[in-house]
């Protein structure tokens, strides 16, 4: 059975930094890539970045490029999302989700889908 | 930005069928997928590839492209589909996944 676990949320203040973790199993971590999406209060869903298998490749988001970075490790089943510079408007709960697809092509990202997603974790940027 | 339009709501009795666009330039050239989100829960992937269903999706989960608008279709909606779905693609150039704003299904 997939299950993906994130951890890592809490209130942090703007300009903060904080590490989310997204631990998986039931599943090859090393084949598929990886996915962020998060939701604010009462919104919809937003992705924020994607990495692929092996993290030779990532995208992220207007919203997030130069502030967040994705990472894995394949030794400890773990997805990460590091957050720095912390804005209110980054207040949301965050998923970690697992696409169909381990290549994120060339071409970019044709046919990424979620599959499986976890149960959130809850990030509130407030003074 | 790319943007997938959805409408804010729709409302079905039980029984009926429900119908769920989802429209956007891309949607002609990408595949859409959707997802239905209960509250408090997170998404589950209800239809991919624009027509396919995950095994354990029910049947009256149903899914269409015409152009540039796919179409989500519950036959014989029942009170357990009341929920946000929201389509998903990936914008021209592929750099970025897309979701809809969502749309709340209310079974009357």
């Amino acid at each position: 059975e997939v299950q993906l676990l994130e951890s890592g949320g809490d209130l942090v203040q703007p300009g903060g930094s904080l590490r989310l973790s997204c631990a998986a199993s039931g599943f090859t971590f090393s084949s598929y890539a990886m996915s962020w999406v998060r939701q604010a209060p009462g919104k919809g869903l937003e992705w924020v970045s994607i990495i692929s298998h092996i993290a030779d490749s990532t995208y992220y988001a207007d919203s997030v490029k130069g502030r967040f970075t994705m990472s894995r490790d394949k030794s400890k089943n773990t997805l990460y999302l590091q957050m720095n510079s912390l804005r209110a408007e980054d207040t949301a709960v965050y998923y970690c989700a697992k696409t169909t697809v381990g290549v994120i092509a060339v071409a970019g990202l044709a046919g990424v889908y979620f599959d499986f997603w976890g149960q959130g974790t809850q990030v509130t940027v407030s003074s | 930005s790319y943007e997938l339009t959805q409408p804010p709501s729709v409302s079905v009795s039980p029984g009926q069928t429900a119908r769920i666009t989802c429209s956007g330039d891309a949607l002609s050239k990408q595949y859409a997928y959707w997802y239905l989100q209960k509250p408090g829960q997170a998404p589950v992937l209800v239809i991919y590839k624009d027509t396919e269903r995950p095994s354990g999706i029910p049947e009256r989960f149903s899914g269409s492209s015409s152009g540039t608008t796919v179409t989500l279709t519950i036959s014989g909606v029942q009170a357990e589909d009341e929920a946000d779905y929201y389509c998903q693609s990936v914008d021209k150039s592929g750099t970025y996944v897309v979701f809809g704003g969502g749309t709340k299904l209310t079974v009357l």
